[in-house]
């Protein structure tokens, strides 16, 4: 299982432009999100997925859009990139019930390896 | 509104212990986790409480006060590796994580 991967691992984007960047799970959770991480906070949650053809805004919603076409898929896209989206950006995934004998339990979020995003 | 603090950084000795402190004001309560971090990683599980007490996973130990709004993670003979941060997050009752900042853990030999 390769868990939760995330594309790009880095980008760098000129003011303006647009990108979308792909977030995939292979263990079958219902749950999807997508933070975003900047030196001296929290994780910040831009927008989640309870299931497929669903999404929901987080914290940070602003200037970003989501979809979840597919289960396993959750999708987020910057439409006009601006400097104050540079951030590292985390893909999460989990599930409200159990859907293999090895996870310690439900709801435990399962990261990706991220995205670091520049714009410049 | 609703807060999670925890100390920016911490110092320890290999082979020491080591207790990184979490409290937090949030609304509702629906369990607290413990991610570590090590630097240009993602996160990753390492405990969950939703009673209080302590649960103890091997060198990995963490308590919960829910009526103190406390939480600490208790780390035994620290070895190089688990330099990282730690960070921990409340569930509030609307299920979503709230994150406090992290704790970055310096150790040294």
């Amino acid at each position: 299982n390769a868990g939760v991967t995330q594309t790009p691992k880095f980008r760098v984007l000129k003011t303006g432009q647009s990108m979308t960047l792909l977030c995939a799970q292979d263990m079958n959770h219902e749950y999807m999100y997508w933070y975003r991480q900047d030196p001296g906070m929290g994780l910040r949650l831009i927008h989640y997925s309870v299931g497929e053809g669903t999404t929901a805004k987080g914290e940070v919603p602003d200037g970003y859009n989501v979809s979840r076409l597919k289960k396993q898929n959750f999708l987020l896209g910057l439409e006009s990139a601006a400097p104050s989206q540079t951030s590292v950006y985390f893909c999460a995934s989990s599930s409200p019930v159990s859907t293999s004998g090895s996870e310690p339990l439900t709801d435990t979020q399962y990261f990706g390896p991220g995205t670091r995003l520049t714009v410049l | 509104g609703q807060n999670i603090d925890q100390p920016t950084e911490m110092t320890a000795t290999e082979g020491a212990i080591v207790q990184i402190n979490c409290t937090y004001q949030t609304s509702g309560f629906n369990g607290l986790f413990w991610y570590q971090q090590h630097a240009g990683e993602a996160p990753t599980f390492l405990s969950y409480n939703v009673l209080d007490g302590l649960e103890e996973k091997g060198r990995f130990s963490s308590f919960l006060s829910r009526s103190k709004g406390y939480s600490y993670l208790l780390l035994k003979e620290l070895q190089m590796k688990d330099s990282a941060s730690y960070l921990c997050a409340v569930m509030d009752s609307n299920y979503q994580l709230i994150w406090g900042a992290g704790t970055k853990l310096i150790i040294k030999p």
